[in-house]
């Protein structure tokens, strides 16, 4: 059962716009979403992440969208770059019982950002 | 870069086989979680481990098994190596009762 959707499968946009990556979950469980960028031959690093209890976190060029009623979230990333070219995963922590702090990834959007 | 190391990089196995893969924590932290990550595909919890004891299990056959060491780094072991298990092999570690979680690079095994 997969339990965090994501879309697109991949993403192409011109260096300058904005890249949107979207994520839905069903588990209301889930106490923390991180999402993490990760580069061929890396392991997955941390970007951003956002709690239930707020609707948005931006840091700098990244921004979380979070719709607790919907069990959706979505990350926003402004003035796209080349060097964000990469592969993004949202991720939900589990809150529950013997999964406590196992984090369940979405499937990854595949983002390329030409110059 | 994260302070979360794994060795070996990359592994070639025969199916089977069994195999030993190794992590060491970032400093502070005393909780260790490993994953799978298939080509193409996102990272699936197989365990995590909390001073030294298993703290939570994933959708994985007991041929996975893990230890962790009182210095708080970990040991992923596989035995009889399926072709399935080709994969890379991702370790995290966290502060105990934090929220994130911090990855190394990854082993990358290969069985034939």
């Amino acid at each position: 059962q997969q339990q965090v959707k994501q879309s697109p499968q991949s993403l192409i946009v011109q260096k300058g716009g904005i890249s949107i990556i979207n994520c839905a979950y069903e588990n209301t469980a889930f106490d923390y979403f991180p999402w993490y960028q990760q580069f061929p031959g890396k392991g997955p690093a941390l970007l951003i992440a956002i709690r239930p209890d707020v609707s948005e976190k931006k840091e700098g060029r990244f921004t979380i969208s979070f719709n607790k009623s919907a069990k959706q979230f979505s990350l926003h990333i402004m003035d796209s770059q080349p060097g964000d070219s990469a592969t993004y995963f949202c991720a939900a922590r589990d809150a529950g019982g013997t999964s406590y702090g196992k984090l369940t990834f979405g499937q990854g959007t595949i983002l390329t950002v030409h110059p | 870069e994260t302070g979360v190391t794994q060795s070996p990089t990359h592994l070639i196995k025969t199916r089977g086989q069994q195999v030993t893969l190794r992590c060491s924590s970032q400093s502070g932290h005393n909780t260790v979680s490993w994953y799978q990550q298939a080509l193409g595909q996102g990272p699936q919890f197989i365990f995590q481990y909390y001073r030294e004891e298993e703290n939570g299990r994933g959708n994985f056959p007991p041929r996975f098994s893990g230890l962790q060491f009182p210095n708080y780094s970990s040991e992923l072991n596989v035995n009889a190596l399926e072709l399935d298990d080709s994969a890379l092999y991702l370790c995290a570690s966290n502060r105990g009762g934090a929220y994130e979680q911090y990855f190394g690079p990854g082993t990358r095994l290969t069985v034939t």
